[in-house]
């Protein structure tokens, strides 16, 4: 089975200042990685996704994550935060074989105060 | 460019009613999932279709089926509406060969009175 972990129910950052959203991912074999962004009573939107190669993968709007094998972990990062970057951030999992429908983590609500 | 198209965007049954959500892929895609998310909830699986045939099958309840179409889009049917069926419903679609990512509609709310 695969899941998702997403420590944080919530981040507080100010603006203009480094945000860190966690993730760590259990699956078999090799994963790939992804971070969508969801806005009240909107869709997911594909942010980045991580499949093989370099573990800093960049993605989407100035966000990035690295992927962390040893520590089974694909942490969303942008080194500085807007106040519209405020939204729900879900990474999801899925693995090279087997169910090719991704499995999300529960989520976390990013908050940029200006 | 095309994204997925859902319909309704928003509905209201009674219990005990039923409900059909339609899906319209991003053109040349083959694989279409089915998501629900309860209010404060993650995306949950319900079912996918490959090729216009059932691929995998997730927490789908008995009371609700799917089909993909000759043209590729897809219904959910619901059917004994609980009020725990209200929930915002999610259509994705991708390329089988592809490296993975799902392209989301912008997802039709159901409401259970």
């Amino acid at each position: 089975a695969q899941s998702v972990a997403q420590p944080e129910d919530q981040v507080n950052v100010a603006e203009g200042n480094p945000l860190t959203v966690k993730c760590t991912y259990s699956v078999s074999g090799n994963p790939y990685l992804f971070w969508y962004v969801q806005y009240p009573n909107r869709g997911l939107q594909f942010l980045l996704k991580y499949i093989t190669g370099d573990n800093l993968v960049k993605g989407s709007y100035g966000f990035e994550a690295e992927f962390n094998k040893s520590q089974t972990s694909f942490h969303l990062k942008k080194p500085s935060a807007l106040v519209s970057d405020s939204a729900l951030y879900f990474c999801a999992v899925r693995g090279y074989t087997g169910r090719r429908a991704l499995t999300f983590g529960s989520g976390t609500r990013l908050q940029v105060q200006p | 460019a095309a994204g997925v198209i859902q319909s309704p965007r928003h509905l209201i049954k009674e219990k005990r009613e039923t409900a059909t959500l339609k899906c319209y892929p991003i053109p040349r895609h083959d694989t279409v999932y089915w998501y629900q998310q309860g209010p404060g909830q993650d995306p949950q699986f319900l079912i996918s279709f490959y090729e216009k045939m059932q691929s995998d099958k997730g927490s789908i309840p008995d009371r609700f089926s799917a089909q993909q179409f000759s043209d590729y889009h897809s219904e959910l049917n619901m059917s004994s509406l609980e009020l725990g069926d209200s929930a915002l419903y999610f259509c994705a679609s991708s390329l089988q060969g592809a490296t993975g990512e799902l392209f989301f509609g912008e997802g039709s709310r159901l409401t259970v009175l």
